[in-house]
């Protein structure tokens, strides 16, 4: 299994600013993803983060708003840019759980509010 | 884009009734899986489905994934105030395995 840890826990900031979500994992993978989880809802992934390239966003996430690093196998962070209060919502990092064929570990989220 | 619909959204059962949840969708996944999430947490794998018509027994809990690999049921027994959460399913699309497609959720509570 893998261990994740998230952080920070939770934020409170203004609209305008950024705030940067940091993911460390116990073990070396190969891909971290990030996810949105606006209040009462599901799961959005927002990109894949590969070490060594340029995350892959899905559709309605761009780089700019949401810029990720990924300097190593075993970290990333997410940066929320520019934010406003429809960026308020829990961020969740995920990876492949190693040993497994298709089982995916979460980290405990972010949970952000944008006032 | 492809969508997981579940249902109920929400759920309020007693201690010791059953309930069944229904995720569909109208596109095949090359597996099906169930998470369960509580407050302030991240969510946590139940079980993974890869075979058309699989069924899967975890305790108190039976997943199935339907023939055509485009549905999954989680049914559960005797369910107990630790049932109680958010259970997603999440689908992993053909040919890429690593991405997933979560469904709209159930919030189940289970009370005394």
């Amino acid at each position: 299994s893998a261990v994740i840890s998230q952080k920070p826990s939770r934020d409170i900031c203004q609209r305008g600013t950024s705030l940067t979500i940091q993911c460390q994992v116990d073990s070396q993978v190969t891909m971290m993803f990030w996810y949105r989880q606006q209040p009462g809802q599901s799961l959005t992934l927002i990109a894949t983060a590969n070490q060594g390239s340029e995350a892959t966003y899905e559709s309605g996430f761009v780089i700019d708003k949401f810029p990720i690093s990924r300097p190593n196998l075993t970290f990333s962070t997410l940066t929320v840019s520019n934010m406003s209060p429809e960026d308020s919502s829990i961020y969740l990092c995920s990876v492949e759980t190693p040993g497994t064929a298709y089982g995916y570990t979460f980290g405990s989220g972010t949970r952000l509010t944008v006032v | 884009t492809q969508l997981l619909e579940q249902s109920p959204q929400f759920l309020s059962i007693q201690e010791g009734e059953n309930l069944t949840v229904y995720c569909n969708s109208s596109s095949v996944f090359s597996s099906l899986q169930w998470y369960r999430q509580e407050p302030g947490e991240g969510p946590v794998l139940l079980v993974t489905v890869v075979t058309g018509g699989e069924v899967k027994k975890l305790k108190r809990l039976t997943f199935q994934f339907g023939d055509a690999r485009k549905d999954s049921s989680l049914h559960i027994t005797a369910a107990q105030p630790g049932d109680t959460g958010l259970y997603l399913c999440a689908g992993g699309e053909s040919g890429t395995a690593s991405k997933l497609t979560f469904g709209t959720g159930t919030r189940l509570q289970v009370t005394l």
